[in-house]
């Protein structure tokens, strides 16, 4: 069975620092990755998406993630983070699923919450 | 925003009663899906579906049954809600065909007293 684990469970950095989040994620096949972000009281934002290809992927907002198959790693960056960005982050994994045969059933890590100190 | 719309978005409701959730779209998006949302937990799969009639059970699926007899509408119903079903529900929508990205619907929150 597929897995997501995020292992942080609140992160704080000031404004204009640097930000990783972490995302491992456990499938037996090359998964399908996402981040979404999710503000207060709001859905959820599909922030980027991994399915094959370069290994490094670009976002809206100025994030990006690298896809590290040796590590099973999905790592959500931002080289400067806004006040903005205070919210929940999550990654997910995606498989196909039967007997639809192409609905992808996502699982999903149990978030990172992020505040931004000015 | 994917033209999903949930309604209600807010209600409270007591131990033992049915409740019903919708999930509307405008777009005719073949592949829809309900989620719960509960702390630590991030979101999990409840139901989905591929098609008008075509459900299959997610993660966790006991206590919630599904409907789709058209395609913009996907209903979700606790035929006897418990506590324990207190919770933000999301319904998805899947663009292109299936194997695309999900996108979300703004939320039910439930309570279940």
């Amino acid at each position: 069975a597929q897995s997501v684990t995020q292992p942080d469970i609140h992160i704080t950095v000031s404004e204009g620092a640097s930000l990783e989040l972490r995302c491992n994620y456990s499938y037996g096949a090359t998964p399908y990755l996402f981040w979404y972000v999710q503000s207060p009281g709001q859905g959820l934002q599909l922030l980027l998406k991994y399915f094959s290809g370069d290994t490094l992927v670009q976002g809206i907002k100025g994030f990006e993630a690298e896809f590290k198959r040796s590590q099973s790693s999905f790592n959500l960056r931002k080289p400067s983070v806004h006040w903005s960005d205070a919210a929940e982050y999550f990654c997910a994994v995606g498989r196909t699923t039967f007997p639809s045969g192409s609905a992808r059933q996502l699982t999903f890590g149990s978030g990172t919450q992020l505040t931004v100190l000015p | 925003d994917a033209g999903i719309t949930q309604s209600p978005r807010h209600k409270v409701t007591e131990t033992g009663t049915p409740v019903t959730l919708r999930c509307h779209q405008t777009e005719n998006h073949r592949y829809m899906y309900w989620y719960r949302q509960d702390p630590g937990h991030g979101l999990r799969l409840i139901h989905y579906s591929y098609g008008v009639k075509d459900t299959d059970k997610g993660e966790v699926s006991d206590g919630y049954s599904v409907s789709r007899s058209k395609t913009e509408d996907f209903l979700l119903t606790l035929e006897s809600a418990t506590s324990s079903q207190t919770s933000v529900y999301f319904c998805a929508i899947t663009t292109n065909g299936g194997a695309d990205t999900q996108y979300f619907g703004p939320g039910t929150r439930l309570t279940v007293l």
